[in-house]
């Protein structure tokens, strides 16, 4: 059983949705990662949580630590949202990661 | 705004080869990470280092893998004698408190 699981695994939506991601985890953390991969590959950090909610722009992360899950919303979705999501996981040294999502917006 | 580098972008190498990849994290970050992805899957930790020492690895990084800080800038992986199943994108990452992590571009090994 992976150690992080992730939910749905590809999320297709038009333009303006509301998008929800959603991340479970069975070990200790000190913190939880969203990360977003674009297709070339590269990895950007969009929040860094241990407790509550987190903002930024149309992005909302939350994370529940005594249910070990957290979620990533986006409101009003747009094309160049389309990427990969990636949750991780802070644990002792090392980040492990979920397989993430893969979301693909049209106009 | 500072950010993570690593060189080369893409790296060839035939299978047995020792192959370097190189990394420049942002200057004043104390903790270093190698992590890897294999085509079409998730990304895995390989390795972290701090005060000149590595502070955890998984069970990839094996005997055939070893991380290096040779000057106050770069941090490097090697791998030794590469294998087939060594082709991946690398990742490397810093961070100044072990928190945050700021991710580099990646670089592309493909073995043949």
């Amino acid at each position: 059983k992976n150690e992080v699981e992730q939910s749905p695994q590809n999320l297709t939506a038009q333009e303006g949705e509301f998008i929800t991601i959603n991340c479970s985890y069975s070990v200790g953390i000190s913190a939880l990662h969203w990360l977003q991969q674009h297709p070339g590959g590269g990895i950007v950090s969009l929040f860094m949580l241990s407790s509550g909610k987190k903002k930024h722009g149309r992005l909302i992360a939350t994370i529940n630590i005594q249910e070990k899950h957290s979620s990533l919303h986006i409101t009003a979705s747009h094309p160049r949202d389309s990427a990969v999501y990636i949750c991780a996981v802070h644990n002792t040294d090392k980040l492990i990661f979920g397989t993430g999502t893969r979301l693909q917006v049209f106009p | 705004e500072p950010e993570v580098t690593q060189t080369p972008s893409h790296q060839v190498t035939q299978m047995g080869q020792e192959v370097i990849l190189r990394c420049v994290p942002i200057s004043n970050h104390l903790y270093f990470y190698w992590y890897r992805q294999i085509l079409g899957q998730k990304v895995e930790f390989l390795v972290s280092f701090y005060n000149n020492e590595i502070s955890e690895k998984s069970e990839i990084f094996d005997d055939q893998f070893s991380v290096e800080r040779p000057d106050g800038s770069n941090f490097t992986l090697k791998i030794r004698s590469t294998k087939l199943e060594d082709s991946a994108m690398y990742f490397c990452a810093s961070s100044e408190t072990n928190n945050e992590q700021f991710f580099g571009p990646g670089t592309r090994l493909t073995v043949l």
